[in-house]
């Protein structure tokens, strides 16, 4: 069974540019949950989608925006970036039943010049 | 809100010994789950090992094992004999029985097994 991916893997944009992240869960599993990863706020929770809707939504700003499709794939955008953006993108992905065990992707990491 | 504290930025084990590592949590919850990943180099966050706050039996995997204190809050985990293969970061991280798959992590704590 193929795990969680996420695309790309690495990513540089400059300041004031979008940028859309993608993640594809594990096959059956329909709740997608993105997270920030920086040295300096460590791990923080974005934004959580199950069955299309968003379920969670983490402290970030409105820059900060999802969405999932009817295959449950995720996207995940960022508007007007900020050097304060750079870091690793985590998605996670699980039955959506809260037993289930999460399962991360290898993340994408984005350096915001 | 629900906070995780792991005290020990850095540990270190020689290969073949134990090593626990510490985590502390705060809720008003009765319901909840705890979770030990492990982040090597790679990026890839591993889920090493859960407990179900209703359990008392703490939760065991292999080398794994935890040591579950609900009323003092502490959940820790004990690595036995150590392997090269365990240094990472190692994660604790909570979640509410009612949250959906929101994870609150700790700050991490970066474990070396030396040879």
């Amino acid at each position: 069974k193929a795990g969680v991916t996420q695309t790309p893997r690495y990513l540089i944009k400059t300041r004031g540019q979008q940028v859309t992240l993608s993640c594809s869960p594990i096959s059956g599993h329909r709740s997608v949950s993105w997270y920030q990863q920086t040295p300096g706020q460590g791990l923080q929770f974005l934004f959580e989608y199950f069955s299309e809707t968003q379920r969670n939504k983490g402290n970030f700003p409105g820059r900060f925006s999802g969405r999932q499709f009817s295959n449950s794939r995720s996207e995940m955008n960022v508007s007007t970036l900020e050097l304060g953006d750079s870091a690793l993108y985590l998605c996670a992905s699980s039955l959506g039943v809260a037993k289930n065990i999460q399962y991360f992707g290898a993340g994408t990491r984005l350096s915001v010049l | 809100a629900q906070t995780v504290t792991q005290s020990q930025p850095e540990m270190s084990v020689q290969e073949a010994e134990t090593v626990t590592l510490s985590c502390t949590y705060d809720t008003s919850e009765s319901d909840y789950y705890l979770f030990w990943y492990k982040q090597p180099p790679s990026r890839q966050m591993i889920l090493v090992i859960r407990q179900e706050a209703y359990k008392q039996q703490n939760a065991t995997e292999n080398r794994f094992s935890v040591n579950f204190q609900k009323a003092a809050k502490s959940f820790s985990l004990k690595i036995s004999d150590s392997q090269l293969g365990d240094a990472a970061m190692y994660f604790c991280a909570y979640r509410r029985e009612t949250s959906g798959s929101r994870l609150t992590f700790g700050e991490g704590t970066q474990l070396t097994v030396n040879p």
